[in-house]
């Protein structure tokens, strides 16, 4: 499809354990986000990949947490050692973001629902 | 730094009634503003955006939003609610410098049959 696609849909793991998320964002698009959506809380903006431009990792929530984006095209949320607070909904967006291109809306996946058990 | 407020986390109206759903923004330069809607399990769609052009802005499923530079506003604004159109709302801010976009806390509109 055309749009940003986000697997698994559903995640169920123990604590302690690792989980990969992964975000195909829109073909063409530089700009890639990931957030957290906590039941009935906004977006947590946790990180954003530009092109080939190091990414602003200034949201993540601890070093748990990191992704990264391989060619420019896919990217992959890892958290390591999930704990309980980290069930929520991930979700991944994709722009033609950069200077001379904010007026661009950001294209969501239908998220991961990520529980910890 | 961008911010946005969104007043009113929960907002309920009768079918057929006006919808408005508030929107402050903070910007030290000339904003984009944006509306997008989440239905349940899925991600955000979005409803319209305020680019600089006409400052009422024209969406899908019959919103507008009119950005109001004095009142540093950005209300979504439906004449006739609909069953359809109980859903999380979001306000986003970005600017032409930036890189990111900033998100209100979201407003939970709720369609009294």
């Amino acid at each position: 499809g055309a749009g940003v696609s986000q697997s698994p849909s559903n995640k169920v793991t123990e604590k302690g354990k690792d989980v990969e998320l992964r975000c195909d964002p829109i073909s063409g698009h530089t700009a890639l986000y990931w957030y957290r959506q906590s039941l009935g809380q906004g977006l947590e903006f946790l990180i954003y990949f530009q092109g080939n431009s190091a990414p602003d990792k200034s949201g993540l929530p601890s070093d748990r947490f990191s992704a990264e984006r391989t060619g420019g095209s896919v990217s992959t949320l890892t958290i390591q050692r999930t704990q309980q607070e980290d069930s929520a909904v991930y979700l991944c967006a994709s722009s033609l973001m950069g200077l001379g291109h904010s007026n661009q809306p950001q294209h969501f996946g239908d998220g991961t629902r990520l529980s910890i058990l | 730094a961008q911010s946005v407020t969104q007043l009113g986390s929960h907002v309920s109206v009768s079918e057929g009634a006006l919808v408005l759903l508030r929107c402050n923004y903070s910007s030290s330069v000339p904003p984009y503003l944006f509306w997008y809607v989440q239905y349940p399990n899925q991600g955000l769609q979005l409803l319209l955006k305020y680019t600089s052009a006409a400052t009422l802005v024209k969406g899908i499923n019959g919103f507008e939003a009119e950005f109001k530079k004095s009142e540093t506003s950005f209300h979504l604004t439906k004449p006739s609610a609909h069953m359809s159109d109980a859903a999380e709302y979001f306000c986003a801010v970005s600017v032409e410098t930036g890189n990111q976009f900033y998100f209100g806390t979201g407003t939970s509109l709720t369609v009294i049959p």
